[in-house]
């Protein structure tokens, strides 16, 4: 498994700012996801984030919206850009490891964004 | 393309019973890996059980099972000696062999009762 921790575990945000999330993991890997929560609903997938190059974005989803870093193995970013109401969702990020056997992927506690 | 459902949205249980969640899944590959995931309302996602698709044998983690039927598509989770901490909405997820994407069912939100 990964430990993974995201900050701020949750914010309150003006309608037309910006909020940065981070996502901090214990130990290198090879994959980071980005994914959306919206109220009530399943998990849909933002974007990757590629260590050293621009995030590969899912359909729907633009990086002027959604602008995403990966400095290193351990860390990346999500900023959820000019928001609206539309945006008060929980934001989780995932990993997966090299060598997993399934491809599967450990998931941070999220961030719970609301927007007014 | 490929679609997972969970057509239960809510369930209960008693405490120490036995439940089944149900989750159905289209599509036209033959390999690839299924997940249940637990989100309990702390929002901290867990793996509790994967599957892969030719492993013609059930997978298990303690009290968790699942049904796996290949040719109805078909992959339910079995929690057996229902616990309080088991309260927690359930997601189906589908991934194909080779790629990182998942596919993920709306949930089955269940609630064990003391």
């Amino acid at each position: 498994s990964a430990v993974i921790s995201q900050k701020p575990s949750r914010d309150i945000c003006q309608r037309g700012t910006s909020l940065t999330i981070q996502c901090q993991v214990d130990s290198q890997v090879t994959m980071m996801f980005w994914y959306r929560q919206q109220p009530g609903q399943s998990l849909t997938l933002i974007a990757t984030a590629n260590q050293g190059s621009e995030a590969t974005y899912e359909s729907g989803f633009v990086i002027d919206k959604f602008p995403i870093s990966r400095p290193n193995l351990t860390f990346s970013t999500l900023t959820v850009s000019n928001m609206s109401p539309e945006d008060s969702s929980i934001y989780l990020c995932s990993v997966r490891k090299a060598g997993a056997i399934y491809n599967e992927q450990f998931f941070g506690p999220g961030t719970r964004l609301t927007v007014l | 393309a490929q679609t997972v459902t969970q057509s239960q949205p809510e369930m209960s249980v008693q405490e120490a019973e036995t439940v089944t969640l149900s989750c159905t899944y289209d599509t036209s590959e033959n390999n690839y890996y299924l997940f249940w995931y637990k989100q309990p309302p702390s929002r901290q996602m867990i793996l509790v059980i994967r599957q892969e698709a030719y492993k013609q044998q059930n997978a298990t983690e303690n009290r968790f099972s699942v049904n796996f039927q290949k040719a109805a598509k078909s992959f339910s989770l079995k929690i057996s000696d229902s616990q309080l901490g088991d309260t927690a909405m359930y997601f189906c997820a589908f991934m194909t062999s080779g790629t990182y994407k998942y596919i993920f069912g709306t949930g089955t939100r269940l609630k064990v009762l003391a």
